[in-house]
């Protein structure tokens, strides 16, 4: 089914711990986008991409990286997670209308 | 970046009744989105208004641009229980997608 798909929707780790949060739209949109959702915060953008291989930051780029080697998957990963970034974390694609998938909980303990 | 108010944080009202959520800066913004959220769920948006002074009906919603492109409202006419639920409005830069979220507004509607 066309859409946007977020794996794994529920996550608990522990604090020093690599974690890849995973991105995948059907739809061949250019651009994608990663955001997180705190309390008192809205959405935050942390990092979005433009195309293939093209990246850059957002509001709240510290302690995650991206990549984009196909059109289709953008993953986010936390090199060493903290307790900070316990979050609801939402990938997003599309340009003029963006279309959100589902949310990964993540919680760090 | 643009820093977004939404007004009132939190809305607890029963069905049947009108209902207004405001969102303000102190910036202009080259465009404005309202989206609804869903427990579990992503945004879904509702509405872009681009022009100053527009207005856009959306069934029993209505968005309003202010003039100075400035601040938004979202106007909801005799809420239902199905209305209930979270809502944010973002603005965009240059980059549609680069969007700036408010804290957001959390509407509960009682039957």
């Amino acid at each position: 089914d066309a859409g946007i798909t977020q794996s794994p929707r529920y996550k608990i780790t522990e604090t020093g711990r690599q974690v890849t949060l995973m991105c995948h739209q059907t739809w061949s949109h250019s651009y994608m986008f990663w955001y997180r959702q705190d309390l008192g915060h809205g959405l935050r953008l942390i990092y979005y991409s433009a195309a293939a291989d093209i990246t850059d930051k957002g509001e709240v780029p510290d302690g995650y990286v991206v990549s984009r080697s196909k059109t289709e998957n953008f993953p986010l990963t936390l090199e060493s997670a903290t307790r900070s970034q316990t979050s609801v974390y939402f990938c997003a694609s599309g340009y003029e209308k963006l279309f959100f998938g589902s949310g990964t909980q993540l919680s760090v303990l | 970046t643009q820093l977004l108010e939404q007004s009132p944080q939190f809305l607890s009202i029963q069905e049947g009744e009108n209902l207004t959520v405001y969102c303000n800066s102190s910036s202009v913004f080259s465009s404005l989105q309202w989206y609804r959220q869903e427990p579990g769920e992503g945004p879904v948006l509702l509405v872009t208004v681009v022009t100053g002074g527009e207005v856009k009906k959306l069934k029993r919603l209505t968005f309003q641009f202010g003039d100075a492109r400035k601040d938004s409202s979202l106007h909801i006419t005799a809420a239902q229980t199905g209305d209930t639920g979270l809502y944010l409005c973002a603005a965009g830069g240059t980059s549609y997608g680069k969007l700036t979220f408010g804290q957001g507004t959390i509407l509960t509607v009682h039957p």
